[in-house]
């Protein structure tokens, strides 16, 4: 059975300072692993989706890197609106679309 | 605009009473989905659809169901609501089942009483 596992729960940074969060999965047969920011009562917004291990993608502030048992979203020098809840999901050979729980980040200024 | 539109977005109905929540979208896409996202539970799959009359159940299809007679439209449909049915419902679509980017509606709150 396919498992998406996010850490931290939730985590508080002070503005600039960076940091990366964690997405650990087993899937069969990976075909894609996706980010999302969501803000509180708002649709998931897509940022990336990474396919093979070693691939890397950025956006503004935000970078992601995949290995074969994880993938990292990394935060570098946050401002108090990159606060949200930023999902992880990995597709599976089936196409089903599994999500983590999420992580929770608060910037404060 | 990529868009995916849901109707109603907010909803309280009671037990029993028949409700379907409309998503539509603009991409001519294939692939659309339906989950529901609960305090520490995650978004859950309810329903998938990979094209017109093609579809199948995710991880909680219980009490729901849905339909593809058109690419562009995947109600779904809650035949007899009940409390724990009580959620945040999203649509979302892509570009085939292995499209790149998957696009969310803005989400529709169901209450069940």
């Amino acid at each position: 059975e396919d498992q998406v596992t996010q850490s931290p729960e939730a985590l508080r940074l002070q503005e600039g300072e960076s940091s990366s969060l964690n997405c650990s999965y087993t899937v069969s047969g990976l075909r894609g692993l996706f980010w999302y920011r969501q803000d509180p009562g708002k649709g998931p917004e897509f940022l990336f989706t990474l396919y093979s291990a070693g691939e890397e993608k950025e956006k503004e502030r935000l970078k992601a890197t995949l290995t074969k048992k994880e993938s990292f979203l990394h935060i570098t020098a946050p401002k108090p609106e990159d606060s949200a809840t930023y999902l992880c999901a990995v597709r599976n050979s089936g196409y089903a679309l599994n999500f983590g729980k999420g992580t929770s980040l608060l910037v404060t200024p | 605009e990529a868009q995916v539109t849901q109707n109603p977005r907010y909803l309280i109905t009671v037990t029993g009473k028949k409700l379907t929540v409309t998503c539509s979208q603009n991409m001519n896409h294939e692939y659309m989905s339906w989950y529901r996202q609960d305090p520490g539970l995650g978004l859950r799959q309810i329903y998938y659809s990979m094209n017109v009359e093609v579809t199948d159940k995710g991880d909680v299809p219980e009490g729901y169901k849905v339909s593809r007679k058109e690419k562009r439209n995947f109600p779904l449909i809650l035949e007899s609501p009940s409390p724990n049915q009580t959620s945040l419902y999203f649509c979302a679509s892509s570009e085939g089942a292995t499209g790149n980017t998957i696009y969310f509606g803005e989400g529709s709150w169901l209450t069940v009483v």
